[in-house]
Parts: C-alpha cells; structure tokens; sequence
C-alpha cells in the first residue's frame, strides 16, 4: 500500500506474555520512529531508525522493549513479559528523511491492552 | 536538554472565536511540522514550515516560524465545531534529522 501499515490493529494479551508488533513503512523511507502514546497523553519518543545507522534507542522505557529493522524496511517491536502499563497506543511512522523532506508519515496504531 | 513546548495543553473555546497555540524548542532548528490528531485516530499532516518567516494557511488555521526566537505559532480564526482534536509541533534536530515532538495542545471547540 502507499502508506504506513501497522499490525495488529489492536492486541489484547495477558500480563508477562510477549507481544511483537509489526510496522511496513512507505517504500523507500530511510527513517523510521516508533512512539507510545497513552490514553489522552502526548507521544512518547521509543526508538528511531535511520538507514543502517545505530538506532536510537533512548526512549525504550525498560529492557523489556526491543525494536529490529530489517535494511529499511519492516520493523518489529517487541515488549516481554507484559505489564499492564504498558497498555497503550504503539504509532509507527517513517519518513524519507532527505535534507529537505523530514515529513513524518504515521501508520494507525497498534492498540495494546494488558489484562 | 532538547524541548519542544507548546501552550496551551488544553483550550476550549467556542465557535466564531479566534485563538492561537505556541511552540516554543529549545535547539537550532529551521524545520517544523504541525499535526492534527482527532481521537481516537492516527496523527495527519497539517503544515511543513521550512525556513524563518514561513507562513502557511490552510482555511481556518494558519501556521507561522520564526526561528530566530524559536518560535512558531498555529492561529485558528473564527474556529469551528469541525477543528477539535490535539495538535502536535514537532521540530527536526538538525545533525539527523530526527524529529521531536510537543506534548500537543487538545483543542475543543464547543458550537
């Protein structure tokens, strides 16, 4: 598709089972972020992506989350042994990331619920 | 420490009013982006705002840079039912062009 494809759209799991979460960015973009946004909060920065450079993992809240990115293109987050916090909206978004284009495309959410 | 403000966090309004909201960074940056999030939904791209001065409109909403003060503004004029949803700045570090973003201002606007 000409967009960002997020899967699954929405995840219900158990408390301490894993998930992985799935992100195809537009063809052809280089970067690529992944945010946690909570219910009515603002996005919270995980990981970023860029070409072959050493991702940015700053933003992973704990050694339970993990990100992988083939080349430029799928992306799969990963959380371990799942606690309810982490109960929100996981956003993926890419970008082209050329000197004069860093638009930032986002897919639709993957909707996490614990329980 | 890299910051993207933006004030308000919340504004309610009313219909036919004009407000604006603010985004203040704390690093050089000669980029910005302002998006629209409505609940429930995935974030869209409302403006790209590329060098100092710039001024973007788009109907009722209009979007302005100045990075000299590091700042930029979105001013909605005599707003409508149809505008609310939280709207996010975001500003690209230079070095890798990475973005960061605002804590978004949710925006109601009662009719």
């Amino acid at each position: 598709g000409a967009g960002v494809s997020q899967s699954p759209s929405n995840k219900v799991t158990e408390k301490g089972k894993d998930v992985e979460l799935r992100c195809d960015p537009i063809s052809g973009h280089t970067a690529l972020y992944w945010y946690r946004q909570r219910l009515g909060q603002g996005l919270e920065f995980l990981i970023y992506f860029q070409g072959n450079s050493a991702p940015d993992k700053s933003g992973l809240p704990s050694d339970r989350f993990s990100a992988e990115r083939t080349g430029e293109s799928v992306s799969t987050l990963t959380i371990q042994r799942t606690q309810q916090e982490d109960s929100a909206v996981y956003l993926c978004a890419s970008s082209l990331q050329a000197a004069m284009n860093t638009e930032a495309f986002f897919g639709q959410g993957t909707r996490l619920t614990v329980v | 420490e890299l910051k993207v403000e933006q004030n308000p966090l919340f504004l309610s309004m009313q219909e036919g009013k004009n407000y604006t909201i603010y985004c203040n960074y704390s690093t050089t940056s000669d980029r910005l982006y302002w998006y629209r999030q409505d609940p429930g939904k995935s974030l869209e791209s409302l403006f790209v705002l590329l060098s100092n001065g710039a001024v973007k409109q788009e109907g009722r909403l209009m979007a302005s840079l100045d990075t000299k003060a590091r700042l930029s503004t979105l001013h909605i004029t005599a707003a409508v039912h149809d505008l609310s949803a939280t709207y996010f700045c975001a500003v690209v570090i230079n070095s890798n062009y990475q973005l960061i973003w605002g804590a978004g201002t949710k925006l109601i606007i009662k009719p």
